[in-house]
């Protein structure tokens, strides 16, 4: 009965590789979204969607791609890896996109770019 | 206090204390706040909110206390537990879908 869940929870990978993050939620939310926390903790957004559609995207290298088949998965593709994409990847979701929204989130995937 | 190179701001407290912890919020224009709790290798868990009309709000154990005039958000334990360490994150919500996180303090408790 996971709310948010992601996919793998532990990925190592050599630089210059591709590679994708798949997040599901069972909440009936519209809305999902990418955080980054690095090595301080520090969580920022990267990606938010809205029913399929993409609302916010912050500054992310377009190496970075994320797809939502349908409201309830948001995926994250990944292109030529790099060292500093090495960081945990935490998928969220909420109710709905506006103001005041409590946003719950998944376990993280911790990615390790060698 | 601002984290120091890898280290972020810790406090550390005897079991039964009360804890408080502190964050300062950068947008006068956020309407809406939440505490967040961060368990080692779990991801951020949902611990109380408070929205801009109020000052303070209770939960189970918790208080959340806002001061809008310094931009100050409080989190409030009482009778703090081991399973209370984490690391907390206080959040605003500065703008549409976009929550913007604090730097995280660690709580550290003894027995």
């Amino acid at each position: 009965d996971t709310a948010v869940s992601q996919t793998p929870k532990y990925l190592v990978t050599q630089m210059g590789n591709d590679k994708s993050i798949k997040c599901e939620q069972n909440l009936g939310h519209d809305t999902m979204y990418w955080y980054k926390q690095d090595s301080k903790k520090f969580l920022k957004i990267m990606f938010s969607y809205n029913n399929k559609e993409l609302i916010i995207n912050e500054t992310v290298p377009n190496r970075f791609s994320p797809k939502s088949p349908d409201k309830a998965h948001l995926n994250l593709h990944i292109n030529s890896l790099e060292l500093g994409d090495s960081a945990v990847y935490f998928c969220a979701s909420s109710q709905d996109p506006g103001r005041q929204e409590t946003q719950y989130f998944g376990p993280g995937t911790r990615l390790l770019v060698l | 206090g601002e984290s120091v190179g890898l280290h972020l701001p810790t406090l550390s407290v005897q079991e039964g204390d009360n804890s408080i912890i502190n964050c300062a919020y950068s947008n006068s224009a956020s309407d809406y706040f939440i505490w967040y709790k961060q368990e080692s290798g779990k991801g951020p868990q949902f611990i109380i909110d408070i929205r801009s009309n109020m000052d303070k709000r209770q939960g189970q154990r918790v208080t959340v206390l806002l001061n809008k005039t310094v931009k100050h958000l409080s989190l409030q334990i009482a009778a703090t537990q081991p399973g209370d360490s984490a690391v907390y994150f206080c959040a605003e919500n500065s703008g549409y879908s976009t929550l913007t996180f604090g730097k995280g303090t660690m709580l550290l408790v003894s027995p």
